[in-house]
């Protein structure tokens, strides 16, 4: 079975900093998915940013980039020029072969004006 | 944007009742999901749904919960004799295709009390 760690339980950052959100994940597939979702207070799932194991090129969505390491399984998330909105929980999570997402223990982002 | 739509947003239901969560997918995806999410722990997949039938279900969903698209449109979770640990947020997705990102609805607050 596929597993997701998010070893960082709280991060803290500055407003216009960089934060970077820690994930590894275990797996014998080779063809999967990963995601980083966002879920403020409200509670609702926002996907952030996704990223194809095929494909060597890591995602960016605007100030969201991603540095994947396949061979170590690892996925980071890189938040540049930190806002007061990104203050939130966030997971990382797994997609494979069966369709359902892993996710990970969540990592809450605290953003310091 | 198309969105995934659940309703109620929170139900305080008594222990022992049946409740059932209602969910209205995107209309051209094709696979659907149940997560469950409890206060301050990390989201965990329930059950998947394809072609009209289960096509995979968690360890968490034993007999007390029961899924069906009773209309084509409407995707609902009925949970059984509810218990004070069914306590949760309960999240529908939907996804298009296998290769597709997921969708997910702004979730539903149970509480048993």
């Amino acid at each position: 079975a596929q597993t997701v760690t998010q070893s960082q339980p709280e991060m803290s950052v500055q407003e216009a900093e960089t934060v970077t959100l820690s994930c590894t994940y275990d797996t014998s597939e080779s063809d999967y998915y990963l995601f980083w979702y966002k879920q403020p207070p409200s509670r609702q799932m926002i996907l952030v940013i996704r990223q194809e194991a095929y494909k060597q090129q890591n995602a960016t969505e605007n100030r969201f980039s991603v540095n994947f390491q396949k061979a170590a399984k690892s996925f980071s998330l890189k938040i540049s020029d930190s806002q007061l909105g990104d203050a939130a929980m966030y997971f990382c999570a797994y997609k494979g072969r069966e369709g359902k997402l892993t996710f990970g223990q969540g990592t809450i982002l605290t953003v310091h004006p | 944007e198309p969105e995934v739509t659940q309703t109620p947003s929170h139900q305080v239901t008594q222990m022992g009742q049946e409740v059932i969560l209602r969910c209205v997918p995107i209309s051209n995806h094709l696979y659907f999901y149940w997560y469950r999410q409890i206060l301050g722990q990390k989201v965990e997949f329930l059950v998947s749904f394809y072609n009209n039938e289960i096509s995979e279900k968690s360890e968490i969903f034993d007999d007390q919960f029961s899924v069906e698209r009773p209309d084509g449109s409407n995707f609902t979770l009925k949970i059984r004799s509810t218990k004070l640990e069914d306590s949760a947020m309960y999240f529908c997705a939907s996804i298009q295709g296998a290769d597709y990102g997921y969708t997910f609805g702004s979730g539903t607050r149970l509480t048993v009390v």
